[in-house]
């Protein structure tokens, strides 16, 4: 299995200000993604993470709102930028572990609360 | 598209007693069917998986079943015990990439 450590637990942070998310894996893995979970809603997939090139985003997502970083095959970094209180969420790493027949595995996640 | 639908909660339920969390799903062609739990605290697990249809997955007392021809995948469980109070996802893989749809997840709360 990949264990997955991710940082930081919960924040509260002021509208406006920018916050970034680590999330350490203690094995290579190739493929990185990051999701949010809004209050009362499934986790929506914001991007993946690929190693030394920019990431992939999803419909609604931008690079200048969520840059993220993934200078190796073990950390990945999602920054929230300009945040408004919209971007209260749960925001999750997940990782594809191709090792094992398991698909994905999850942080315990960052749960974000903007005022 | 792809989507999953899930049984709305919280479902709260005495300890022992039987329990149902409905997911029905839409797809194109032969995805792969999960259910993650988040227990208190923590991040999701996956509970079980099925890849094709009429597989039944299970674990830890846990079951579901690939239906296609009802397009669902219910998590069934005979008796359920305090720790297993948690939020599950029902969620699907599509056949082409690594995109994964959730379902908006199901509060269970097992009381003694």
């Amino acid at each position: 299995s990949a264990v997955i450590s991710q940082k930081p637990s919960r924040d509260i942070c002021q509208r406006g200000t920018s916050l970034t998310i680590q999330c350490q894996v203690d094995s290579q893995v190739t493929m990185m993604f990051w999701y949010r979970q809004q209050p009362g809603q499934s986790l929506t997939l914001i991007a993946t993470a690929n190693q030394g090139s920019e990431a992939t985003y999803e419909s609604g997502f931008v690079i200048d709102k969520f840059p993220i970083s993934r200078p190796n095959l073990t950390f990945s970094t999602l920054t929230v930028s300009n945040m408004s209180p919209e971007d209260s969420s749960i925001y999750l790493c997940s990782v594809e572990h191709s090792a094992t027949n398991e698909k994905l595995f999850f942080g315990s996640g960052t749960q974000l609360s903007v005022l | 598209g792809n989507s999953v639908t899930q049984m709305e909660g919280p479902v709260t339920l005495s300890e022992e007693a039987f329990l149902t969390i409905n997911c029905t799903y839409t797809a194109t062609g032969y995805p792969s069917l999960f259910w993650y739990v988040q227990y208190p605290g923590e991040g999701l697990q996956l509970l079980l998986k099925a890849t094709k249809a009429d597989d039944k997955g299970s674990n830890k007392g846990f079951e579901a079943t690939y239906r296609k021809e009802t397009t669902s995948f219910h998590l069934e469980k005979g008796s359920v015990q305090v720790s297993d109070s948690a939020v599950y996802f029902c969620a699907l893989s599509g056949n082409t990439g690594n995109q994964f749809y959730f379902g908006t997840g199901t509060s269970l709360t097992v009381i003694p």
